[in-house]
């Protein structure tokens, strides 16, 4: 089964506006991962944020982490057709193999 | 520096045959992991091996194994295949401690016939 349930499943905007996805979880974390996948390739390892951080930026990406809520959102600022792609949470379990339990994942389709 | 590789890239199969996937993860990452995704979904976790012991299964039948050379390089193989079996199948690498990212390669596309 799957831990993680992205939100909204597929979200299509214009080049340049700002893109919100959510991730909710349903047991305790190590930490979550954003990741994203291009068309038949592999997984692009975008954040990591730990499960003793509330919020983490890198270039025009933003995610936050809410434990109490057990949820997450990636945002994507001023985005570019070549952000189109699927974008997943990924989710570190507390346990001794480094699992990760991987949602549906949103899939996000910048227009020009 | 060269990313997590796999090999074969694409692989086509009948039902019942065996396969034989690898991968080598980054220089100096100790932990390669394994993870399945069929078409539409999320990938879904096989193994994980550091220092060439496993360190955790997934939810997949006893014809998946895998082990981990002392390169760290990794062999997934799959048993008498099931159409189900048809999926990307990817290769995960990482330095094996906690709180640190997995690097993906582009991973093996099988197809059962």
């Amino acid at each position: 089964s799957q831990q993680g349930e992205e939100d909204p499943q597929a979200l299509s905007i214009q080049e340049g506006e700002n893109a919100t996805m959510n991730c909710s979880y349903k047991t305790s974390i190590n930490n979550l991962q954003w990741y994203r996948q291009n068309s038949g390739r592999g997984l692009v390892h975008l954040i990591l944020i730990r499960s003793n951080e509330r919020e983490k930026h890198s270039g025009r990406l933003r995610v936050t982490l809410d434990t109490s809520k057990k949820s997450s959102s990636l945002l994507i600022t001023a985005s570019r057709a070549a952000d189109t792609a699927s974008y997943f949470c990924a989710t570190d379990l507390i346990q001794g193999a480094q699992k990760l339990v991987f949602g549906q994942g949103t899939r996000l389709t910048i227009n020009p | 520096d060269a990313g997590v590789t796999q090999s074969p890239t694409h692989l086509i199969k009948t039902r019942g045959q065996h396969v034989t996937l690898r991968c080598s993860p980054i220089s100096g990452h100790k932990s390669v992991s394994w993870y399945q995704q069929v078409l539409g979904q999320g990938p879904q976790f096989i193994f994980q091996y550091y220092e060439k012991e496993e360190r955790g299964r997934g939810n997949f039948p006893d014809r998946f194994s895998a082990r981990q050379f002392p390169n760290y390089s990794s062999e997934l193989n799959v048993n008498a295949l099931l159409l189900g079996d048809s999926a990307l199948y990817l290769c995960a690498s990482s330095v094996g401690q906690s709180n640190q990212p997995q690097h993906f390669g582009d991973g093996t596309r099988l197809s059962i016939l």
